[in-house]
């Protein structure tokens, strides 16, 4: 049921911004955009949301296309602690976040 | 403020158990939902409870229930453990939208 599609891996070189895209192309109007994070299968982490407007937070940057149908977010000066699966979810229905894959970000020094 | 706290960390039960997990909610926050990660997966929604009521379920069989108490704790019951079942359990709170996960509960079952 995930309506999300992101690449399964990425490197990132520490010091660099790590650029994570996600797809939703079926994205409906009063749908939000949420990312999270999990670290060697803690609890998932909240990072940013966004509905239309590019968001930014002390975490990160979450940039929305003007036709919302893909979105990025953008972590500025990643660090080895960045290392671990970012997760893109759109909330299908207010109670109900559905996870996808994943994309596992490995940040290298 | 305290966070999301869930217990116990880890737990050993044998097939055809019954398991008891708990879950305790950010401060202020009146909705709790359960997930399920198997091992190299994404979490999977099982359902929310909002206000001591179920507030929507996702595709898990009856033997998954679960409870909310007026200060908002939360349980999650499985009847009749499947090997399947061998998962870590998500807990998240929420007052809105924003969904703050609780460390998890990590269950084996032989």
């Amino acid at each position: 049921d995930a309506k999300t599609t992101q690449p399964t891996s990425m490197d990132c070189a520490e010091g660099r911004a790590a650029n994570l895209p996600c797809n939703h192309s079926t994205i409906s109007g009063n749908e939000y955009v949420y990312w999270y994070r999990q670290i060697h299968s803690q609890g998932p982490q909240y990072i940013i949301h966004g509905l239309k407007n590019n968001e930014t937070n002390e975490m990160a940057s979450l940039i929305i296309t003007e036709d919302r149908k893909s979105s990025t977010l953008i972590l500025p000066h990643a660090t080895l602690r960045d290392t671990a699966v970012y997760y893109c979810i759109v909330i299908y229905n207010f109670n109900k976040f559905y996870f996808g894959s994943g994309t596992k970000l490995n940040v290298k020094p | 403020e305290t966070g999301v706290t869930q217990s116990p960390t880890h737990l050993i039960k044998t097939r055809g158990q019954q398991v008891t997990l708990r879950c305790s909610s950010q401060s202020g926050h009146n909705t709790v939902s359960w997930y399920q990660q198997a091992l190299g997966q994404g979490p999977q929604f099982i359902f929310q409870y909002y206000r001591e009521e179920e507030n929507g379920r996702g595709n898990f069989p009856p033997r998954f229930s679960g409870l909310q108490f007026p200060n908002y704790s939360s349980e999650l019951n499985v009847n009749a453990l499947e090997l399947d079942d061998s998962a870590l359990y998500l807990c998240a709170s929420s007052l809105g939208r924003t969904q703050y996960f609780g460390p998890g509960t990590r269950l084996l079952v032989l």
